[in-house]
């Protein structure tokens, strides 16, 4: 079974509005985190946002936010107030085991988000 | 401060031949990932090295081995290149326990 899932094939969002990316994960181990990353077309990964599983609110950083859903085992990101530069593809990932345990990243397919003027 | 550097850039190689990739973390990063990026495979997670230790390892071939130096730095080696081996190959750092950060990559071309 996949370990995270990101089922949007591409997304289009009109500038200064919010939009939401989905990512769904599995996991049996009770302690992990979900990260967030941007890879715009230059290939860099651009990290966003991270969600511990035992963090008992949602994380935020600036224009983003992370819904975290345990129960369904989802942690979408929301992005506010787009921005042409917010164009590039969007990678969910999950690391598994307590933290400073491993550093493995698992991702998932990803996300392509285009932003309209 | 510095980010992730990762030399060189671009490669192309051919088939049988043998390449070595560099990574250098963050200052202060004893962490070090590698990662290949296909358009088909998507991100694949190869090896972590901390204290020039590998401490997890992706389903690789034998033929993808790494190495970390007692400055942090990284290196990676395939051997016997294959076409398939043609990739985005992306390194990481962080410090323990935190977000990896990434470098720009070094995208190698096997002909």
């Amino acid at each position: 079974a996949q370990k995270i899932t990101q089922t949007q094939p591409g997304m289009f969002v009109q500038e200064k509005e919010a939009v939401t990316l989905d990512c769904t994960y599995d996991t049996s181990d009770p302690s992990y985190g979900l990260f967030w990353y941007k890879q715009p077309s230059s290939g860099e990964m651009i990290f966003l946002i991270y969600q511990g599983s035992y963090d008992q609110q949602n994380a935020t950083e600036g224009r983003y936010s992370l819904n975290f859903q345990k129960a369904r085992k989802s942690a979408n990101l929301v992005i506010s107030a787009s921005q042409l530069g917010d164009s590039a593809m969007y990678f969910c990932a999950m690391r598994e085991g307590r933290k400073g345990a491993n550093s493995k990243l698992t991702f998932g397919k990803g996300i392509t988000l285009s932003v309209r003027p | 401060k510095a980010g992730v550097t990762q030399t060189p850039r671009y490669l192309i190689k051919t088939r049988g031949q043998q390449v070595t990739l560099s990574c250098s973390p963050i200052s202060g990063h004893r962490s070090v990932s590698w990662y290949q990026q296909t358009p088909g495979q998507g991100l694949q997670f190869l090896f972590e090295y901390f204290s020039e230790t590998q401490r997890n390892k992706g389903n690789f071939p034998g033929r993808f081995s790494g190495r970390q130096f007692s400055n942090s730095r990284s290196e990676m080696n395939v051997s016997t290149l294959e076409l398939g081996d043609s990739a985005l190959y992306l390194c990481a750092s962080s410090l323990v326990g935190r977000e990896q950060y990434f470098g720009p990559g070094t995208r190698l071309t096997v002909t």
